[in-house]
């Protein structure tokens, strides 16, 4: 069973306010990630990072930005929300082997589902 | 881009029918994964491959690797109403390459 949990679960907020969806892991995994997801629709990759202090731009491009200060905490922050914004989006975690010579799958959380009015 | 076509998109069924579904891609993959999400929950991984051929089980369902890395299938016997959910399958080209792929799911459904 993964540890990773996501807070708020849901958030209805009004177009223009900065808004942070939080992110924590207990299983120590260095690499954490953040998908966004439109209802019953696939996943896209939008942030991730290796490790502290690390951060990368995913495949989707997003307007949203992310830290990575302590390794078990990676929130995503909205600066000015818009309605464009609104979606599903998840967070996860991995171990990390660098000579990538393991496997290591993500695990998910529960998922933010933000809506802007 | 590379894409993982899932099929079929959505399925409905009756209890006890047993379920198959599939996921192709023009690219080899070295790993497939097949996840369950329910409604307003995340991913939970099912069945991750690693080699060309492998078949795996977890409980009802079993899971193959392709022998061409290009595709994989996921099997649910003899369903049950919690089965019920979105199941996606994902990709990773290489070992290195930690990021997947998804694909867009197939929505199954379970008749009364």
């Amino acid at each position: 069973e993964a540890d990773i949990y996501q807070t708020p679960r849901y958030l209805v907020i009004g177009t223009g306010k900065k808004i942070t969806l939080e992110c924590s892991q207990t299983m120590g995994h260095d690499k954490m990630y953040w998908y966004q997801q439109d209802p019953g629709m696939e996943l896209h990759l939008i942030h991730y990072s290796y490790g502290v202090n690390s951060t990368e731009k995913g495949d989707l491009s997003s307007e949203s930005t992310v830290s990575r200060i302590r390794t078990e905490h990676f929130p995503l922050t909205l600066e000015s929300a818009r309605p464009s914004h609104t979606s599903q989006y998840l967070c996860a975690s991995s171990e990390y082997y660098p000579l990538g010579d393991r496997n290591y799958e993500q695990y998910f959380g529960p998922g933010t589902r933000l809506t802007v009015t | 881009g590379q894409q993982l076509n899932q099929s079929p998109q959505s399925m409905f069924i009756q209890e006890g029918e047993d379920v198959s579904m599939n996921c192709t891609s023009s690219s080899i993959f070295n790993t497939w994964l097949w996840y369950k999400q329910d409604p307003g929950e995340g991913p939970v991984l099912l069945i991750a491959l690693y080699k060309a051929g492998e078949l795996t089980s977890n409980g009802r369902l079993t899971a193959q690797f392709g022998i061409t890395r290009k595709d994989s299938f996921l099997n649910i016997s003899a369903s049950i109403p919690s089965d019920v959910g979105i199941y996606f399958c994902a990709g990773r080209r290489t070992n290195r390459d930690d990021k997947i792929i998804f694909g867009k799911g197939t929505r199954l459904h379970i008749l009364p």
